[in-house]
C-alpha cells in the first residue's frame, strides 16, 4: 500500500477563498484523522471518523472548517472562507481500530492563505 | 527579538550515547499510548506502542516504560544515531498529542 496519500502537498491561496484539502487513507483502515500543526498550537486534532462517521469533531476550530467522509477510501477537510491565520501544515491520518492501534500518517498539505 | 510559539523542550546528545525522552499525561483513564518521530517536512511515524496492562515494552534500540503512579512516560533510544534527530512526541488512546522534544544528535 502506498500509505496515506494527502493532496495537494502545498496550497498558495487568498484570504477568503475556499481550500479543499484531500486524504486517502490506507486501504482497510476504518478510522480517519485530520491534524494541522503549527509553530504556536502544536499538532492539534480536528476530527476523527470511524467508519465514515465523524466521532469527534471538538477541535475543529470554527464554522468555517467542515471535513467529510463519503466513503471509505477519501475524505476531504475544506475551509471556507480561509484566513491568513488558518496557515498550517495539515496531516490526514488513518489507522485500524480507533483507539488502541496506531495511526499513519500523511506527508501534510502546508497551506499558505495570504 | 521577541520569540513566538511553543517552546520544545530541546535534548542534545553525543552520537552514540543513550537518549530519554520524557511524557507526562493527565488522563487515569488512558490506556494506550503511543510515540511517534516527525522529521523535518514529514508527517509523524509511529515508533512504539504500549498499553497500561504493560510498565515496559521493547523495540528495536528503543524502549518505552510507563509509569501509572505518576502519570509518565518515557522513550529510550539506545546508541542514539544522527538519524535519530527528529521531534518526538507522545499521543493517547485519544490521539491528542503532547507538545514534542527535540532530539538533537551530535556527531
Amino acid at each position: 500500500d502506498a500509505g496515506v496519500i494527502q493532496s495537494p502537498r502545498h496550497e498558495v491561496t487568498e484570504m477568503g477563498q475556499e481550500v479543499t484539502l484531500r486524504c486517502k487513507p490506507i486501504s482497510g483502515h476504518n478510522s480517519l484523522f485530520w491534524y494541522r500543526q503549527t509553530m504556536m498550537r502544536g499538532l492539534e486534532l480536528l476530527i476523527y471518523f470511524n467508519n465514515n462517521v465523524p466521532i469527534d469533531d471538538s477541535g475543529m476550530p470554527e464554522d468555517r472548517f467542515s471535513a467529510k467522509m463519503p466513503n471509505a477510501s477519501f475524505s476531504t477537510l475544506k475551509i471556507q472562507p480561509s484566513e491568513p491565520r488558518d496557515s498550517a501544515v495539515y496531516f490526514c491520518a488513518s489507522s485500524l481500530e480507533s483507539q488502541h492501534t496506531e495511526a499513519f500518517f500523511g506527508q501534510g498539505t502546508r497551506l499558505t492563505v495570504v | 527579538g521577541e520569540s513566538v510559539g511553543l517552546h520544545l523542550p530541546t535534548l542534545s546528545v553525543q552520537e552514540g550515547d543513550n537518549s530519554i525522552i520524557n511524557c507526562a499525561y493527565s488522563n487515569s483513564a488512558s490506556d494506550y499510548f503511543i510515540w511517534y518521530k516527525q522529521e523535518s517536512g514529514k508527517g509523524p511515524q509511529f515508533i512504539i506502542d504500549i498499553r497500561s496492562n504493560m510498565d515496559k515494552r521493547q523495540g528495536q534500540r528503543v524502549t518505552v516504560l510507563l509509569n501509572k503512579t505518576v502519570k509518565h512516560l518515557s522513550l529510550q533510544i539506545a546508541a542514539t544515531q544522527p538519524g535519530d534527530s527528529a521531534v518526538y512526541f507522545c499521543a493517547d488512546k485519544s490521539r491528542v498529542f503532547g507538545a514534542g522534544t527535540i532530539l538533537r544528535v551530535k556527531s
